[in-house]
């Protein structure tokens, strides 16, 4: 079945530095890729999305790109803010939106001025 | 994208009461989706509702535990039934993308302690 592999924390990193969250997936077909984020004491969020290969999803600055030769959808920012502290969910999907998504475990960030 | 009420936002309940968590949807969506986030974990599946139709449960998951209720295209209930403290955890709805695929819409959350 579908699953996706993520890059589990935490990661603590200074004001403005790069951030990179890896994420792979295995699957059937042709999947899409998401990216949630979870603020704290906060509910889930979209941050960003692709539904096909090649695709780059991006949001509040950060980017990720549908690799299907890699299967991956890794998360960039090229310079994070305390107010990025949160937890970061790669999740996999299908257009038809009538299966579930399914997550990775996690990445919790924090980001220290 | 839809946008869904999730109530209530959080509760405390004595262990071996029940508590019922509603999720209204602004639009009709085929499936729903209900998930459990335990402290500091990933979000786990623990059923998919389908209107008209009995819930399909994820293994480790149970109807007698967690009763749904799909009674239209828009509204949904999880019971979380005969509470113990390691019910605690947040409870989540979802629904799927919508036709322009723009990405799987939650409620807001249950926050759940059991003491």
């Amino acid at each position: 079945g579908d699953s996706v592999t993520q890059m589990e924390g935490p990661v603590t990193l200074s004001e403005e530095a790069f951030l990179t969250i890896n994420c792979t997936y295995t699957a059937t077909g042709y999947p899409s890729l998401f990216w949630y984020v979870q603020y704290p004491g906060e509910g889930l969020q979209l941050l960003l999305k692709a539904t096909k290969a090649d695709d780059k999803g991006s949001n509040k600055g950060f980017e990720a790109t549908y690799r299907k030769e890699t299967t991956s959808f890794h998360l960039e920012k090229g310079s994070v803010q305390v107010s990025d502290s949160a937890v970061y969910f790669c999740a996999l999907g299908r257009n038809s939106g009538n299966t579930p998504l399914v997550f990775g475990k996690g990445t919790r960030l924090s980001v220290i001025a | 994208s839809a946008v869904i009420s999730q109530k209530p936002s959080r509760d405390i309940c004595q262990r071996g009461t029940s508590l019922t968590i509603q999720c209204q949807v602004d639009s009709q969506v085929t499936m729903m989706f209900w998930y459990r986030q335990q402290p500091g974990q990933s979000l786990t599946l623990i059923a998919t509702a389908n209107q008209g139709s009995e819930a399909t449960y994820e293994s480790g998951f149970v109807i007698d535990k967690f009763p749904i209720s799909r009674p239209n295209l828009t509204f949904s209930t999880l019971t979380v039934s005969n509470m113990s403290p390691e019910d605690s955890s947040i409870y989540l709805c979802s629904v799927g993308a919508d036709r322009g695929g723009y990405g799987y819409t939650f409620g807001s959350g249950t926050r759940l302690t059991v003491v």
